[in-house]
């Protein structure tokens, strides 16, 4: 079935380990996206690449890390996960970039930072 | 600086009609977009709009004022099923999405 995957479901994790959420398409979509969610705020930008071997900040990017070595893989690396890092992170992409194009979602990764 | 403004929480009765509403402020616009979301789940695509107007699809339409900044999404024949977050964002000249923290509409039987 077409569309994102993203790993692990849900992870708790201790304070000031290294982690890596997965995210993989099968779209050939041109955009991805790194999203958190939470509580009583909008989803809120952490980073993006507009294609393979680019990446950008976006709003909130201060603690992550992303790499797009190809077209599929979009992996975000929290390199010493603190507890304000505890949210829903969504990975999302879209066909085109830089373009009012429609972004789809992934499942989402549930982290908890103790 | 930019922003978007939904109410938290709706309430409306199954079959019934429920508007919803979102203002908005950003650096540039390139059109908004409406998105369901079920608690759990992730978020679902339901509009985009980028001129003035409605647009309707099925049980669903989604208005747009650029002069005002404004949007609505109108649902109509209500369902359990509709029982959602309903995430309003606006895309800015840099073709980033802002998010609004969502409406949260319950249905009643």
């Amino acid at each position: 079935i077409a569309g994102i995957t993203q790993a692990p479901t849900s992870q708790i994790l201790a304070a000031g380990r290294r982690m890596t959420l997965r995210c993989t398409q099968d779209m050939r979509h041109n955009a991805m996206y790194w999203y958190r969610q939470d509580l009583g705020l909008g989803l809120r930008l952490i980073h993006y690449s507009n294609t393979a071997g680019t990446t950008g900040k976006g709003e909130v990017p201060d603690g992550y890390s992303v790499s797009r070595a190809n077209t599929d893989d979009f992996p975000l690396t929290l390199a010493s996960a603190v507890p304000s890092q505890t949210s829903v992170y969504f990975c999302a992409s879209s066909r085109l970039a830089a373009s009012p194009d429609t972004q789809y979602f992934g499942p989402g990764t549930r982290l908890t930072v103790l | 600086g930019q922003n978007i403004d939904q109410p938290t929480e709706m309430t409306a009765t199954e079959g019934a009609i429920v508007q919803i509403n979102c203002t908005y402020q950003t650096s540039g616009f390139n059109g908004l977009f409406w998105y369901q979301q079920h608690a759990g789940e992730a978020p679902t695509f339901l509009s985009y709009n980028v001129l003035d107007g409605l647009e309707e699809k099925g049980r669903f339409s989604s208005f747009l004022s650029r002069s005002k900044g404004y949007s609505y999404l109108l649902l109509k024949e209500l369902q359990m099923k509709d029982s959602a977050s309903y995430l309003c964002a606006a895309m800015d000249s840099n073709y980033q999405l802002i998010w609004g923290a969502g409406t949260k509409l319950i249905i009643k039987p």
